[in-house]
């Protein structure tokens, strides 16, 4: 079945560790997106790519990092330059035509910091 | 900046009967897209039904309606029949066309009664 996936489920972080939350979809889409998710707000923007070896930030990326070396990829790096990492993190792709705007979202990735 | 606006914070419905959540948005575009997402407690983003601005008919899936105003910048959810499975946290969300960020409504969490 096509979709996105992400892993884990679940992950802990210490203090001062780097940690890489995966996305992959196999939906064959061009543009892939990183959500943050806060309790009692809604998705807030932390990087996006268009093509395969280009992303740009969203509204929040500082403490993060993202790469794009495959098309089905968006990985995301949560550095320990973000103080506040705990929270819901949620992939999401969609086709890079005109006119494709809906963004299809994988079932996310709880981060909580030890 | 754009906005979105999801002034009810909770709701709940009556098995079987009809709940209008509520979304007011504030732009400047022409050319824009409305969605409402799904998230139930496994906290998948689904996507229950997408408008795009040009269009005047208001989108319908199955039990799931919008009444979109476009000069009052106003983009409601009606589920009619409502049902146990649509108890959820329900988001509203707005892209201008040709942009890639998409900006989300802070949620209205739905309660359905049995």
């Amino acid at each position: 079945d096509g979709g996105i996936t992400q892993s884990p489920k679940y992950l802990f972080r210490k203090e001062g560790q780097n940690v890489t939350l995966s996305c992959e979809q196999n939906l064959n889409h061009d543009a892939m997106y990183w959500y943050r998710q806060d309790p009692g707000q809604g998705l807030r923007l932390i990087y996006y790519s268009q093509i395969v070896n280009d992303f740009q930030k969203g509204d929040i990326a500082e403490g993060y990092s993202v790469s794009r070396e495959k098309k089905e990829s968006f990985p995301l790096t949560v550095t320990s330059a973000q103080k506040n990492p705990t929270a819901f993190y949620l992939c999401a792709s969609k086709k890079g035509a005109a006119g494709q705007e809906t963004q299809y979202f994988g079932p996310g990735t709880r981060l909580l910091v030890l | 900046a754009q906005t979105v606006t999801q002034s009810q914070p909770e709701m709940s419905v009556q098995e079987a009967e009809t709940v209008t959540l509520s979304c007011t948005y504030d732009t400047s575009e022409s050319d824009y897209y409305l969605f409402w997402y799904k998230q139930p407690p496994s906290r998948q983003m689904i996507l229950v039904i997408r408008q795009e601005a040009y269009k005047q008919q208001n989108a319908t899936e199955n039990r799931f309606s919008v009444n979109f105003q476009k000069a009052a910048k106003s983009f409601s959810l009606k589920i009619s029949d409502s049902q146990l499975g649509d108890a959820a946290m329900y988001f509203c969300a707005y892209k201008p066309g040709g942009y890639q960020k998409v900006t989300f409504g802070t949620g209205t969490k739905l309660q359905v009664i049995p």
